[in-house]
């Protein structure tokens, strides 16, 4: 049972364009959700996050939408830069307690070509 | 400066031998969880420590274990790894409720990749 979906395993985009990464999630008691970045061979690190009071949070080009009624979140990169290229993981959890336990997708392999 | 970091960051071992992996953390966050993450999968949560009290997922195999001696450090004991255990291991950290705003984010090590022969 996959509560966290990303069906896109890869994506490809020119540097300069936009990326769109989506995501998927079954249940409907999730809070609170966030983006990670993964490059080979290191750990997953924090990129933005969204509660669900909002449907939409920007810092810089990175922008995660957030579609509650259709239970579907995306994350725009805008302009997309070769540096962007990695795995990106989409997460879900509830903030109300003590500890995160996040519920991860399988990842979308982003290329940003030059 | 890396704020969770993992040890050894690449480990191999023969079926059935048992396995220490080690996770040391600068953050002074409550909680560490460990997460098993196998090629083109989600990361897995195994189990969690709020502060000293452990939380097993239900259907984490009773062949791992973990030990939290104190804030910083805590370990996952891979009793008797089997082929199916070979995997990127990631820790992590963040803070419990008591430890101020709760963001929401896990800071992640960079990960213990597991060979078994």
């Amino acid at each position: 049972d996959q509560q966290v979906k990303q069906n896109s395993p890869s994506l490809s985009v020119q540097e300069g364009r936009i990326s769109i990464l989506n995501c998927d999630y079954t249940n409907s008691m999730f809070d609170y959700f966030l983006w990670y970045k993964k490059y080979p061979a290191e750990g997953p690190t924090f990129l933005i996050s969204i509660s669900s009071i909002k449907d939409k949070n920007e810092d810089g080009r990175f922008t995660v939408f957030l579609n509650k009624s259709a239970k579907h979140l995306s994350l725009h990169i805008v302009p997309s830069q070769p540096g962007d290229s990695a795995v990106y993981f989409c997460a879900a959890g509830r903030l109300n307690t003590g500890f995160q336990k996040l519920v991860f997708g399988t990842g979308t392999r982003l290329l940003v070509s030059p | 400066d890396a704020m969770v970091i993992q040890n050894p960051r690449y480990q191999v071992t023969q079926f059935g031998k048992p396995v220490t992996l080690s996770c040391s953390q600068t953050l002074n966050h409550n909680v560490m969880y460990w997460y098993q993450q196998k090629s083109s999968q989600a990361p897995k949560l195994l189990f969690h420590y709020y502060d000293k009290d452990f939380n097993n997922e239900a259907d984490t195999p009773d062949n791992f274990q973990s030990r939290r001696p104190n804030t910083s450090f805590c370990f996952l004991d891979i009793r008797s790894p089997g082929l199916g255990d070979a995997a990127m291991y990631l820790c992590a950290t963040s803070r419990g409720l008591a430890g101020g705003l709760n963001t929401g984010e896990l800071f992640f090590g960079e990960g213990s990749r597991l060979t078994v022969l």
